[in-house]
This record gives C-alpha cells, sequence and structure tokens, in this order.
C-alpha cells in the first residue's frame, strides 16, 4: 500500500513564524502535491512537483515556499506565518498521470 | 469560472437507499480524467474511482459507479446501498492531460457532505 506520511497532524504556532510541513512518501513517486483545504473552498493547490530540485506554482503560492531535496521528501515552507494560514494542508503523491495518494494532513493554525 | 462544479453543499440519505452526487466540470481539452474522493471526518482523502475522457463505458468500484455523460460534461457519482460509514465529504476532481499537460494537477470542487441516516 502507498503510504504518505505528514510530520504533523495538528499544529500552532504564533504569527511570525517560520513554520516547516513535512511530507514523506514511500511509493517512489514522482509527483508530489501541497494543498490547502479551507471549508467551502475545496482544496487548492500551493505547490507541486515533478521530480528532486523541480518545483512549480500552483493556483496559490503566495506566502508559500517548497524544498524537495530528495525523492520521497517534499516540504512546505511558511515563511513567516500569519493568521490567515490557517488551514489544513494536504500532501498527496502521484506516479506519473495515476491517482494522486493523500496523506492524513496537518491542521494549522497560526495564533 | 470554475472548472468543477458541485452544486449540492450537503445531502441526506438513508441507510440502505442509493444516492448521486453531482459533478459538472469545464474543460477544452479533448484528453482528461475525472476522480472521486471521499474525505471521512479523520481528514484523509481516500481515492474512490476514476474516468477517462476516452473511456467507452461508466467507471464502477463495488458500491460506487461515475454516471459519466461527456456531452452534458457531467460525472456523477452513485453510491449503493449507502451505509453509515460513508457520510463523509465527496469531492470530484479533474485532470487536464493535454496542451502541455497537467502531469498529474487535479483540479477540485468544493466539495458535497454527504449524511447517511440510520
Amino acid at each position: 500500500d502507498v503510504k504518505v506520511t505528514q510530520s504533523s497532524r495538528y499544529l500552532v504556532k504564533r504569527t511570525g513564524e517560520k513554520v516547516f510541513l513535512e511530507c514523506v512518501q514511500d511509493m517512489d513517486h514522482e509527483n508530489m502535491f501541497w494543498y490547502r483545504q479551507d471549508p467551502g473552498l475545496g482544496l487548492r493547490l500551493i505547490y507541486f512537483s515533478y521530480d528532486v530540485k523541480m518545483k512549480e506554482k500552483g493556483d496559490i503560492p503566495e506566502g508559500y515556499s517548497v524544498s524537495r531535496e530528495k525523492k520521497e521528501r517534499f516540504s512546505l515552507i511558511l515563511e513567516s506565518a500569519s493568521t490567515n494560514q490557517t488551514s489544513m494542508y494536504l500532501c498527496a503523491s502521484s506516479f506519473r498521470v495515476s491517482e494522486q495518494f493523500f496523506g492524513p494532513g496537518t491542521r494549522l493554525t497560526v495564533l | 469560472a470554475q472548472k468543477i462544479t458541485q452544486t449540492q453543499p450537503g445531502m441526506f440519505v438513508q441507510e440502505k437507499e442509493a444516492v448521486t452526487l453531482d459533478c459538472t466540470y469545464d474543460t477544452s481539452d479533448p484528453s482528461y480524467g475525472l476522480f472521486w474522493y471521499k474525505q471521512p471526518s479523520s481528514g484523509e482523502m481516500i481515492f474512490l474511482i476514476y474516468q477517462g475522457s476516452y473511456d467507452q463505458q461508466n467507471a464502477t468500484e463495488g458500491r460506487y459507479s461515475l454516471n459519466f455523460q461527456k456531452a452534458r460534461k457531467s460525472a456523477n457519482l452513485v453510491i449503493s446501498a449507502s451505509q453509515l460509514g460513508d457520510s463523509a465529504m465527496y469531492f470530484c476532481a479533474m485532470r487536464e492531460e493535454g496542451y502541455g499537460g497537467s502531469q498529474g494537477n487535479l483540479i477540485f470542487g468544493k466539495g458535497t457532505k454527504l449524511s447517511v441516516k440510520p
């Protein structure tokens, strides 16, 4: 079974802090994705990556950056967290154009 | 304009009955894929079913079937014999596969919350 893990299920940070959200997949997938999910808005793509050290902006990249130094790991970075970044963050991976497999999500609260 | 539209924010269904969750999509790409995901209260997104734009037959996976009407650009999910464990958010998603490609990116609808009544 494909497994996608995220470093934390719940996270509370203060405004202005630098936040790292980690995602690891164990199926050698090329593609990895970061989404945020907000009530009534569905899932919105923040960044994605097709390969190591490659990244592409999604629909809402502002305020975020990413890092993919190893194939299995894709990190989402909030350089200076703000209250409007309070959200559920979901990581996913896929093999080429197959279905995406999701991690359990990280519920981030920025105070 | 929204590419994926789910017009039902919430729905109720009686246990053991069938239910249809609506999804319409908008694309000019001739090659695309349509997906349905289930998200229980635990938060994890679970892949349910996939339909390719060139597939001749409607996709089925156990109690799930996808009613694909290409001309109407609709991809409704049908759940037969609803169970209490089907209570969850359901998301329709599309991947556009042509024109330099999405390379796997999915565009999600806003979801439908399904509640199954005992």
